[in-house]
């Protein structure tokens, strides 16, 4: 089974603060995703990478960064956090491009709270 | 409009009934299908693929019309235990490992 874990369930920061978010899958996947999931707007893609050292901009990217040092590492970084950055942050990761492997799993998702 | 459309809900209904969601998706060029279901502060899971003659797992059968752009997720028999959001997603480029979802259906199924 893949397992993708997320470092914290539950997080609380203050506005301005730089926050970290780690994920890291066990299945060697080379894509890694993170999103936010916001009620009523469904899924948004922050970034992605396809690759170690590699990252590509989602469809949200503002205020946010990220890192990919190993492969089974993928970490979001908020370099000065806002309340409108509070929400519930999902990794995935998927084995290859394209069909059919293209699947994506998800991590339990961290909740953060920006006050 | 939206690349993923799907109607929010909630859809209630008792067990035992058959229940079907649709989803319609904007870019033709699109090549792969999925439907995801994500339980209440859960993360998504993917439930099924959608291939384009249909496919059937258990009690759930979904369905792709290209010349509509939409796709189709019926469940017979429903369990109090499907109650779920249900994730319509797309692959709109077909080559990259971008997917994109849809903001989900909700289903309630009660006694």
């Amino acid at each position: 089974d893949v397992k993708v874990t997320q470092s914290s369930r539950y997080l609380v920061k203050r506005t301005g603060e730089k926050v970290f978010l780690e994920c890291v899958q066990d299945m060697d996947h080379e894509n890694m995703f993170w999103y936010r999931q916001d009620p009523g707007l469904g899924l948004r893609l922050i970034y992605f990478s396809y690759d170690v050292k590699m990252k590509e901009k989602g469809d949200i990217p503002e205020g946010y960064s990220v890192s990919r040092e190993k492969k089974e590492r993928f970490s979001l970084i908020l370099e000065s956090a806002s309340t409108n950055q509070t929400s519930m942050y999902l990794c995935a990761s998927s084995l290859e491009r394209g069909p059919p492997q293209e699947t994506q799993y998800f991590g339990p998702g961290t909740r953060l709270l920006v006050l | 409009r939206k690349e993923v459309e799907q109607d929010p809900g909630p859809f209630n209904v008792p067990e035992g009934a058959t229940v079907a969601f649709n989803c319609t998706y904007s870019n033709s060029a699109s090549q792969s299908f999925f439907w995801y279901r994500q339980d209440c502060r859960k993360e998504p899971k993917l439930l099924m693929s959608v291939y384009s003659s249909g496919n059937e797992d258990g009690r759930f059968t979904a369905q792709l019309n290209r010349a509509s752009q939409y796709i189709s997720l019926l469940i017979r028999d429903s369990k109090l235990s499907d109650s779920a959001t249900y994730l319509c997603v797309v692959n709109p480029t077909g080559t990259a490992s971008k997917l994109t979802f849809g903001t989900g259906t909700r289903l309630q199924v009660t006694l």
